[in-house]
């Protein structure tokens, strides 16, 4: 099984300010990497997938980026929208999929 | 536009099953894949498996195996997934979503909780 770390655990942010949040892969997952943004008692979002797309309707200030086993998403000028919980997610072990443990932005 | 809506909360006894349900709309039902995923309270996300309306065909994620079994209804455009032998450590909310590699649409989630 994949193991995907991410870091920080916790990310406190001005608004307007951005965000960098990591997601490391215990092995090579290509470009195969999904980032997702959940806010309480709501579902997942899909925000970038192929590692660096962005999704249908997702913003420009959303960019992903990364290969192989590093990943980065960056978030440019938070608005109050987007504080939340993202997740990343290795599609490419099928049918072994994981997911991080997550990383919280909240306002500083 | 792509729904996943999905049956309502479910309590349930240690020991017992529970079937939840996600009923797609907005899109061809056979020609995307359903996933399932859960999410413990407090906790993150957890890929379950994955079935293909097309065909029926299934992937579980070891840990389930033998204790899940998804299945869909193309008449209706339904899928389904039924976890057995409950344990308190199966409360979490329940996902479907639309496809898996990647997932893109997610239904709103359904609350099981198991008691002994």
């Amino acid at each position: 099984e994949i193991i995907m770390t991410q870091s920080p655990a916790t990310l406190s942010v001005s608004p307007g300010e951005s965000a960098t949040l990591s997601c490391r892969a215990s092995q090579s997952v290509g470009d195969n990497l999904a980032w997702y943004q959940q806010k309480p008692g709501q579902a997942p979002r899909l925000l970038i997938y192929g590692a660096s797309t962005r999704a249908t309707g997702i913003p420009a200030r959303f960019s992903g980026s990364g290969s192989g086993t590093q990943f980065t998403l960056t978030i440019s000028s938070l608005q109050s929208e987007d504080f939340a919980a993202y997740y990343c997610h290795q599609y490419n072990n099928w049918p072994a999929l994981t997911f991080g443990p997550g990383t919280k932005v909240d306002i500083k | 536009q792509v729904q996943l809506v999905q049956s309502g909360a479910e309590v349930k006894k240690s020991g017992a099953s529970v079937k939840v349900s996600c009923k797609a709309s907005g899109y061809t039902f056979y020609s995307n894949g359903i996933t399932w995923v859960r999410q413990a309270p407090g906790q993150g996300l957890e890929w379950m498996g994955w079935i293909s309306p097309y065909n029926g065909n299934t992937n579980y994620a070891q840990k389930f195996q033998g204790r899940v079994t998804m299945t869909t209804d193309t008449s209706t455009n339904t899928a389904y997934m039924e976890l057995r032998s409950l344990r308190s450590d199966d409360t979490a909310v329940y996902f479907c979503a639309r496809g898996a590699r990647p997932i893109d649409y997610w239904g709103q989630g359904t609350l099981v909780t198991v008691s002994s």
